[in-house]
């Protein structure tokens, strides 16, 4: 059964750190791997997908890397602000056609 | 466009009321799913249409009735649900389903449903 584990589960932080957000997965088979942000109460925006042929995606401050062999993807957000307290899903979109969830990091930035 | 909208935003309804759930998406996907979603969970998926058809039914139960009138209206009929139904139900489309797997889906913010 693929699993997708997201560690940690929550993360604290003053403004301005660079931080990790670390996603692990079971199943090397994975097609793509999205990470996805939600705020409380919300729905989900999608914030970068990456390939199974790509080894990692930016878009702005954020960086995802994929490395298949080790199954294991990371979420590097740069120089954070408040504005990027949510929760953090990532989920691998696997050969059964499903996307896969981890439980998410629930990130506070704070001033 | 690139914006899923979901009606209505909240909805409470009793166990014996038949209502409901809109998705509309004008980005010309023609894959659209419907979620639904626990309180510090992951979404968990129900349904998924592609190209207007039933693809996936996630062994859902019947009191949940989904339905595409066309390629960017996706409803979610609901009736004699039970409180433990009461959730977080997103819509989420994507360009199309692809034999490697899903492409990136978008989602809308979602309905959130209360039965009493």
């Amino acid at each position: 059964k693929q699993e997708v584990t997201q560690i940690p589960a929550a993360l604290s932080v003053p403004e301005g750190e660079n931080l990790v957000l670390n996603c692990s997965f079971t199943d090397s088979a994975i097609y793509n791997l999205q990470w996805f942000r939600q705020d409380p109460g919300k729905g989900l925006t999608s914030l970068l997908l990456i390939q199974s042929s790509q080894r990692e995606q930016t878009s702005g401050r954020l960086n995802a890397s994929l490395d298949k062999s080790s199954g294991r993807s990371t979420l590097y957000i740069a120089a954070s602000q408040p504005g990027d307290s949510a929760t953090y899903l990532c989920a691998n979109a696997g050969n059964n056609r499903k996307l896969i969830w981890g439980l998410g990091t629930s990130l506070a930035v704070n001033p | 466009d690139t914006e899923v909208t979901q009606t209505p935003k909240h909805l409470v309804m009793g166990m014996t009321n038949k209502k409901s759930l809109k998705c509309e998406q004008h980005m010309g996907h023609r894959a659209m799913y419907w979620y639904k979603q626990k309180a510090k969970k992951p979404p968990e998926l129900m349904f998924v249409y592609s190209y207007e058809k039933l693809s996936i039914n996630e062994s859902v139960p019947s009191r949940f009735s989904p339905e595409c009138p066309n390629s960017s209206l996706l409803n979610l009929h609901l009736h004699a649900l039970q409180p433990e139904d009461s959730a977080l139900y997103l819509c989420a489309s994507s360009l199309q389903i692809t034999s490697g797997g899903f492409e990136t889906q978008y989602f809308g913010p979602g309905t959130r449903l209360l039965v009493l």
